[in-house]
């Protein structure tokens, strides 16, 4: 595809269970990142993939956080256990490089209710 | 300190004037530079990226990057309302790699 593709759109689920929210990079981008924003906040830094590099998982905010990009290309976010602070939109990026400007996705809105 | 700091507004200014946003950043060999756009409830776009000292100008906006400074900025002249949004000041860090994003300057272009 021409641009970065996330699904689902949306995500409603109920606290406890497990989701999984997955990023379709632009093709040929080495670097992935994925990202949280709340409700008029900033972006919050949650994973980062670089080629065959070990992720920068810094920003997972707990061990309910997982994510993993397979054959350098497709990567999933996965929460366990969800609970409501966790309710928020999850935004995938990639670039080319890792010093290149990165390109967005639209984003899975993620509502745990 | 953090590694990219923004003044998180809101920038008032009326339409037709030149709005100035500002960025500072902490690591002094930091060599790519990115301005984004994010209306509310859409997702950041890219409108400007400079990786050298000086003005680097795209029609209404300008960047101007002052790396003994250690400052980037973004002007936008003629300011529209469809100016309205947040706007992400985001920088690669060497040694992290990964490019980073500071919180955000909410800009209002009042009609």
């Amino acid at each position: 595809g021409a641009g970065v593709s996330q699904s689902p759109s949306n995500k409603v689920t109920e606290k406890g269970k497990d989701v999984e929210l997955r990023c379709d990079p632009i093709s040929g981008h080495t670097a992935l990142y994925w990202y949280r924003q709340s409700l008029g906040q900033g972006l919050e830094f949650l994973i980062y993939f670089q080629g065959n590099s070990a992720p920068d998982k810094s920003g997972l905010p707990s061990d309910r956080f997982s994510a993993e990009r397979t054959g350098g290309s497709v990567s999933t976010l996965t929460i366990q256990r969800t609970q409501q602070e966790d309710s928020a939109v999850y935004l995938c990026a990639s670039s080319l490089e890792a010093e290149t400007e990165a390109f967005f996705g639209q984003g899975t809105r993620l509502t745990v209710v | 300190q953090k590694e990219v700091e923004q003044n998180s507004g809101p920038l008032s200014v009326p339409e037709g004037a030149i709005a100035s946003l500002n960025c500072t950043y902490s690591d002094r060999g930091s060599q790519s530079f990115f301005w984004y756009r994010q209306y509310s409830g859409k997702s950041p776009e890219l409108i400007m990226f400079i990786y050298s000292n000086g003005d680097k100008e795209d029609g209404r906006f300008t960047a101007q990057l002052n790396k003994a400074s250690q400052y980037v900025s973004l002007l936008i002249r003629d300011s529209q309302p469809s100016d309205s949004a947040t706007y992400l000041c985001a920088v690669n860090v060497v040694g992290y790699q990964k490019v980073t994003f500071g919180t955000g300057t909410k800009l209002q272009v009042i009609p």
